[in-house]
C-alpha cells in the first residue's frame, strides 16, 4: 500500500493563477480531508468529504473547491492564488467507522504565492 | 480562547531526562483526544490514543483531566529520536460533521510543542 499520495510536492504561484493539489489514497477510506499548516496557527481543515459525492466545508474553506468523484482521489483545488495561500498542505484520510481514531496523512505540498 | 491550545516550547532537553507537555481544551463535551508527532517537514502520525483511564505505549504516558480540561504527554529517558514536534488533537466537537445523521466530530489540533532532545 502507498498510503496517502499527494502530488506535487513542492509549487510556486503567481498572484491569481489557479492550481490543483492532488490527493490519492489506496486503503479504500471513506473520509478524506484537506489541512493547512501555517507557522503558529496548527493545522486548520479546509475541506472534507465522508464518500465519494459528498464534500463539506471545514473551518477555512474560502478560495478553495473540492470534488469527490472516487473513493480514491480528492483534489484540492485554488481558484485565484493569494499570497495569504502561501502555506504547507496536508491531505489526510480514515476509515469513517474510525474517525475518531488514527488519520493516515499525506507528505504535504509546500505551496508558495507571490 | 482557542479550542485547543499547547505551550509551543522549545523544550531542550537532555538525554534521559523526562519532560511532560500539557494540552488545554476548551469544549467540555469533547470526546477523543490523541497526541501526533511532527518530525521536521514531514507529516503528522499518530503517537497515542489517550483514555480516560491513562495511557502507556513503552516510555510514554498520556493522561486526562476531564474535569480541568485538559490532556498531558509524558516521555521518560528521552532519545535523541524523540526530537519532534507534538501535536494535541482533540475531537471537538460532536455535532460538527454529518454524513446521513451521524455526527462524528470535528478534529482540532494545537499549535503543537516543540522538543530537541540533545547529547
Amino acid at each position: 500500500n502507498a498510503g496517502v499520495t499527494q502530488t506535487p510536492k513542492f509549487q510556486v504561484l503567481k498572484t491569481g493563477q489557479s492550481m490543483t493539489l492532488q490527493c490519492a489514497q489506496d486503503m479504500n477510506h471513506e473520509y478524506m480531508s484537506w489541512y493547512r499548516q501555517d507557522p503558529g496557527m496548527g493545522l486548520r481543515l479546509i475541506h472534507y468529504s465522508v464518500g465519494a459525492g459528498i464534500t463539506d466545508q471545514g473551518e477555512v474553506p474560502n478560495g478553495y473547491n473540492v470534488s469527490r468523484s472516487t473513493t480514491e482521489d480528492f483534489p484540492l483545488r485554488l481558484l485565484s492564488a493569494a499570497p495569504s495561500q502561501t502555506s504547507v498542505y496536508f491531505c489526510a484520510s480514515s476509515p469513517l467507522s474510525a474517525f475518531r481514531d488514527e488519520q493516515y496523512f499525506g507528505p504535504g505540498t509546500r505551496l508558495t504565492v507571490t | 480562547r482557542k479550542e485547543v491550545e499547547q505551550d509551543p516550547g522549545p523544550f531542550n532537553v537532555p538525554e534521559g531526562a523526562t519532560v511532560a507537555f500539557n494540552c488545554t481544551y476548551s469544549n467540555s463535551a469533547s470526546q477523543s483526544f490523541f497526541w501526533y508527532r511532527q518530525d521536521c517537514r514531514k507529516e503528522p502520525k499518530l503517537l497515542m490514543s489517550v483514555y480516560s483511564s491513562g495511557n502507556e505505549d513503552g516510555r510514554f504516558t498520556a493522561q486526562l483531566n476531564r474535569a480541568s480540561q485538559y490532556i498531558s504527554l509524558l516521555i521518560r529517558d528521552s532519545k535523541l529520536s524523540d526530537s519532534a514536534t507534538y501535536l494535541c488533537v482533540v475531537n471537538s466537537d460532536p455535532f460538527a460533521l454529518n454524513a446521513g445523521g451521524t455526527s462524528y466530530g470535528k478534529l482540532t489540533f494545537g499549535q503543537g510543542t516543540i522538543l530537541t532532545v540533545h547529547p
